[in-house]
């Protein structure tokens, strides 16, 4: 099925250990985006790819790096993880950077560090 | 900068008509949309709008007011599969920055 596949669905990592989240959309898509939700404050943008070969920060975007690896595959890595990163991460897609028409997410990977 | 306010809890009965509302403050508004996410789930996109008026999908409404920097979401004939989360959202540029969500609780 069409979509965006994200991998792992679920991790727990120790403080200081690193990881990487993978993402990949099958749609086309031009732009990916990176979120995290924590209780209560919605959705907020960490990283984001606007067309390959591009990235920019996004609203919180300290403690991460990214990687456009080619159109399909946007990688999320967490150098040194902290306990603040523990969070649901969701990944996302839209055919261009300013289409108005909305994103297509992936299932989300659901992070713990203790 | 752009914020959006949104009520963080609405509680309904089934087979009611729900409204909940968005308000916006942003530079370079371009349209506001509406996500629905399920516990556990994935955000998923429910409608847009650019331009002031209704938009009607199914027992679903969005409506965008852009002289009041005003929208809302429109739910009718309730189900208790609609208990979810509702996020309003606006494009900024080429990202879009999301409000902190309506829980919508649904009575049977």
């Amino acid at each position: 099925n069409a979509g965006v596949t994200q991998t792992p669905k679920f991790q727990v990592l120790k403080t200081g250990q690193s990881m990487t989240l993978q993402c990949a959309q099958d749609m086309n898509h031009n732009s990916m985006y990176w979120y995290r939700q924590d209780p209560g404050m919605g959705l907020r943008l960490i990283y984001y790819s606007a067309s390959e070969g591009t990235t920019d920060k996004g609203e919180v975007p300290n403690g991460y790096n990214v990687s456009r690896l080619n159109k399909r595959e946007f990688s999320l890595r967490l150098e040194s993880a902290a306990p603040s990163q523990t969070s649901v991460y969701f990944c996302a897609s839209r055919i261009g950077p300013t289409t108005d028409y909305g994103y297509t997410f992936g299932s989300g990977t659901r992070l713990t560090v203790v | 900068g752009q914020s959006l306010e949104q009520p963080s809890e609405v509680t309904a009965v089934e087979g009611a008509i729900v409204q909940i509302n968005c308000t916006y403050q942003t530079s370079g508004f371009y349209g506001l949309s509406w996500y629905q996410q399920h516990d556990g789930g994935a955000p998923t996109f429910l409608s847009y709008n650019a331009l002031d008026g209704l938009e009607e999908t199914g027992r679903f409404s969005s409506f965008l007011s852009r002289s009041d920097s005003y929208g809302y979401l429109l739910l009718q004939e309730l189900q208790m599969k609609d208990s979810a989360s509702y996020f309003c959202a606006v494009r900024r540029d080429d990202k879009i920055i999301f409000g902190k969500g309506t829980r919508l609780h649904i009575l049977p």
